[in-house]
């Protein structure tokens, strides 16, 4: 069991371009989250699939993001244009049960 | 709307002494609790998970108690270490259906030697 990975660790990008991250869970969950995080600030909610369908999306997620789970395994966050708002760290997490496991984020940021 | 509320936002300590971080939450009406640690820059790492129906959880020189009656839950670290030094972060479990977290903004803790 290697945990919850995230790729990439980093990314900067200018603002209006596409950006996608990608997220492998601990094998065995079946459930998977996606959180943003700001400096000084702790983890909000974003979206919740349970195997391969999402079934939960904050209205922090606009219609420029959007997100995937195809077969259940691997899931995908996409920011479409981005803007310098969206500089955040982007924290995936998945579980079983109750607790939920962190992966390493991927710091995003949108010069 | 549940909030959770983390006091104090920063907490500076010299090494061995005990001390205790504050959670608090509006919404009584509560799943599960979960105490995070996180180092700068880094992933959460899940330190203990409170149940509902459970009043504490002890993990090595970490205790966390949950009394949902008055919204309120504490971490308690024992002799404190510069490696304990991070930002501590509790979450609500609010919602069986999707399990998402509702997080306070976290104490971030200075040990010293």
């Amino acid at each position: 069991d290697t945990g919850v990975s995230q790729d990439p660790r980093h990314k900067i990008t200018k603002r209006g371009q596409n950006v996608t991250f990608r997220c492998d869970p601990i094998s065995e969950h079946n459930r998977l989250y996606w959180y943003r995080q700001t400096l000084g600030q702790g983890p909000e909610f974003l979206t919740y699939f349970q195997n391969e369908a999402q079934l939960e999306k904050s209205r922090l997620l606009s219609d420029r993001f959007s997100a995937e789970r195809p077969k259940g395994s691997f899931s995908t966050l996409e920011i479409q244009r981005t803007e310098q708002g969206d500089s955040a760290m982007y924290l995936c997490a998945s579980s079983h049960s109750y607790e939920q496991y962190f992966g390493p984020g991927t710091r995003l940021t949108v010069t | 709307k549940q909030e959770v509320t983390q006091i104090p936002a920063a907490l500076s300590v010299p090494e061995g002494e005990n001390l205790v971080l504050n959670c608090s939450f509006t919404d009584s009406a509560i799943y599960n609790l979960q105490w995070f640690r996180q180092d700068p820059g880094k992933g959460l790492t899940s330190l203990l998970l409170i149940q509902s129906s459970q009043r504490e959880q002890t993990s090595g020189r970490l205790n966390a108690s949950l009394d949902k009656s008055s919204g309120r839950s504490t971490l308690y670290i024992a002799a404190s270490q510069p490696g304990d030094s991070a930002t501590y972060l509790c979450a609500i479990h609010g919602s069986s259906n999707t399990g998402k977290l509702i997080f306070g903004q976290g104490t971030t803790l200075q040990v010293k030697p």
